[in-house]
């Protein structure tokens, strides 16, 4: 059984949808992260949370610890949103790492 | 700044050759990390250096080895490549490691890509 769970893993959108992408973990972390990986490969973090709930433009990351999941929501979005979204947690010791397989998100104009 | 660099980007390699991955950071990161990525599994980790001169096992170390040659660079070597390590290994920096209770931002590298025949 995998740590990190994300749903869905394939996800089509219109562009202009609102959009969100689940994460559920089973171990006790000392924070989460989403992370964007481009088709290129290249790999961006774009929150790091432990808790409540974080802003950066069009894209909102939501975490409820006591429920051991997370949200991240993408406004209004684009077709260069497009792209695979990896929730990954570091687990409470501090050396442990998991990571989910990925939402590959496809905007269409 | 360019961040954290690997090479080489692309590799081929034969059942039983050897080779080393290069990874660099110059934003003065006291963690690096080298990860694999799989269809299907996801991100894993291989190791794990904290500060200069330590290393720690990760999810996946068996096959490979790791060398933190100064703060600047983390190694990763293949004695003896399979098969089974055809993958795309990224290498990732942070700026303070476990000491911070994983509150700090992962800083990845582009990939290396690696097919083992």
């Amino acid at each position: 059984k995998n740590e990190v769970e994300q749903s869905p893993q394939n996800l089509t959108a219109q562009e202009g949808e609102f959009i969100t992408i689940n994460c559920s973990y089973s171990v006790g972390i000392s924070a989460l992260h989403w992370l964007q990986q481009h088709p290129g490969g290249g790999i961006v973090s774009l929150f790091m949370l432990s808790s409540g709930k974080k802003k950066h433009g069009r894209l909102i990351a939501t975490i409820n610890i006591q429920e051991k999941h997370s949200s991240l929501h993408i406004t209004a979005s684009h077709p260069r949103d497009s792209a695979v979204y990896i929730c990954a947690v570091r687990s409470r010791t501090g050396n442990q790492f998991y990571f989910g397989t990925g939402t590959s998100l496809t905007v269409i104009p | 700044n360019a961040g954290v660099t690997q090479t080489p980007k692309f590799q081929v390699l034969k059942t039983g050759q050897s080779m080393t991955l290069q990874c660099a950071q110059d934003m003065n990161h006291n963690s690096m990390y080298w990860y694999r990525q799989d269809p299907g599994m996801g991100l894993r980790l291989i190791y794990y250096s904290a500060s200069e001169g330590t290393t720690d096992k990760g999810e996946v170390p068996n096959g490979y080895n790791v060398s933190r040659l100064n703060k600047r660079e983390f190694s990763l070597r293949l004695e003896s490549a399979a098969p089974s390590q055809t993958s795309v290994y990224f290498c990732a920096s942070s700026e303070s490691g476990g000491t911070s209770g994983g509150l700090e931002t992962q800083y990845f590298g582009p990939g290396t890509r690696l097919l083992v025949l």
